[in-house]
């Protein structure tokens, strides 16, 4: 069955950088489009970027463009998010998500557990 | 960009249906997905592509989207159906997941 196990988390000094991976087994990781979706404490989901099957294009949302590159390795399964000059709004769950659509459009049908980062100092 | 925006909060009580709205510019002409969390759990989708159900939902939640306004509709609550309801669609002119706001459903 699908599997995204998400790693990389914990707490970080503002400015500072952190990269996130999400090990995805079950599926044929590289047919699909990835996605990196976050959820902030007691707030809602935030879709934050999405990378094509092959790592050809990258979209970002708007609070994130410039610090945040979603990146992945088709050999190894994973996906990357590499977070740099992190801010305290950062902070959230980071869950990467698997769409039914092998071109990453449509819905999320499989989530990962999710890994927290906390930017703080 | 696009914006969605649900209600804050729903309350119901048992055994009635509790229906959560998501409004967005012509969001008649998006397919829209419906997502349950639980708290400190992973979104689990209910709804996908505006009214169809993926297997092991129950029949009891169902979704309709015309105009500017998609309804989630969920007949007859269940205390086990408290939990936060988001609304989603896919911006495909630019690439990018749009969410709506959330909405906590409160089973009284």
């Amino acid at each position: 069955q699908v599997q995204l196990v998400e790693s990389g988390g914990g707490v970080v000094q503002p400015g500072r950088s952190l990269r996130l991976s999400c090990a995805a087994s079950g599926f044929s990781f590289s047919g699909y489009g990835m996605h990196w979706v976050r959820q902030a404490p007691g707030k809602g989901l935030e879709w934050v970027a999405i990378i094509w099957y092959d790592g050809s294009k990258k979209y970002y949302a708007d609070s994130v463009k410039g610090r945040i590159t979603i990146s992945r390795d088709n050999s190894k399964n994973t996906l990357y998010l590499q977070m740099n000059s992190l801010r305290a709004e950062d902070t959230a769950v980071y869950y990467c998500a698997l769409p039914r659509r092998g071109d990453g459009g449509g819905y999320f049908q499989h989530w990962g557990q999710g890994t927290l980062v906390t930017v703080s100092s | 960009s696009y914006v969605l925006t649900q209600p804050p909060s729903v309350s119901v009580a048992p055994g009635q249906p509790a229906r959560i709205t998501c409004g967005g510019n012509n969001i008649g002409s998006n397919s829209v997905h419906w997502y349950q969390q639980k708290p400190g759990q992973a979104p689990v989708v209910v709804v996908y592509d505006d009214s169809d159900r993926p297997s092991g939902i129950p029949e009891r939640f169902s979704a309709s989207n015309s105009g500017n306004t998609a309804t989630l509709t969920i007949s007859r609550v269940e205390a086990g159906d408290e939990a936060d309801y988001y609304c989603q669609v896919w911006d495909s002119s630019s690439h990018r997941g749009v969410f709506g706001g959330g909405t906590k459903l409160t089973v009284l």
